[in-house]
């Protein structure tokens, strides 16, 4: 079945630091893939998302391009910042399936 | 406006008894989700709702029962809770085809004592 794995954490880097979040998929269509980000105490966000190989999602500096050749889907900032501190799960749905797969999730934490 | 409210947002209780966990979204969504999220922050998915009608329902213990008044609401109902369902519970919305991803509720802090 369809599965996501993401790299696991903690991960923790200082203020400015550049950021790399591993995820990949296993899917058997054509899935749309996610980065969700859930801050302490709150409830998942939508972070970014890409609906086909090769589309880039970006929101708030945060990247992430769906490569369909290397089924990966890697979150990327250049310049993290203390409030970035939350845990990240990337996730996958497929057309046609009413449900989302979750990875395990990454707690980030920035350090001042 | 919050776009999927759910109520508790804290709950604690004693093992045996029963509790309801409520979710309401304002989004016009077809698909309404409960999942489960453990202390490791792994998510589970447990039921989802279309229209009303029940379409997911995994390996849940028969004492969780999910109703679904209408398409803007979805309830969770627990009987005899153990102290193994202590987790966090978020509700979830979305358009039919998740092409958007979901819209989550902030969750609600289940603690069984």
């Amino acid at each position: 079945g369809d599965s996501v794995t993401q790299m696991e954490g903690p991960v923790t880097l200082s203020e400015e630091a550049f950021l790399t979040i591993n995820c990949t998929y296993t899917a058997t269509g054509y899935p749309s893939l996610f980065w969700y980000v859930q801050y302490p105490g709150e409830g998942l966000q939508l972070l970014l998302k890409a609906t086909k190989a090769d589309d880039k999602g970006s929101n708030k500096g945060f990247e992430a391009t769906y490569r369909k050749e290397t089924t990966s889907f890697h979150l990327e900032k250049g310049s993290v910042q203390v409030s970035d501190s939350a845990v990240y799960f990337c996730a996958l749905s497929e057309r046609n399936n009413n449900d989302m797969r979750f990875g395990a999730g990454t707690r980030l934490t920035v350090k001042p | 406006d919050t776009a999927v409210s759910q109520t508790p947002k804290y709950l604690v209780t004693q093992m045996g008894n029963d509790k309801s966990i409520k979710c309401e979204q304002n989004l016009g969504h077809d698909t309404m989700y409960w999942y489960k999220q453990d202390s490791k922050k792994f998510l589970k998915i447990m039921f989802s709702y279309n229209n009303k009608e029940l379409i997911i329902n995994e390996t849940v213990p028969n004492r969780f029962s999910p109703k679904s008044p209408d398409k803007a609401h979805l309830n969770l109902h627990i009987n005899s809770l153990e102290l193994g369902d202590s987790a966090v519970y978020f509700c979830a919305s979305s358009q039919e085809g998740l092409r958007y991803g979901y819209t989550f509720g902030s969750g609600t802090r289940l603690t069984v004592v």
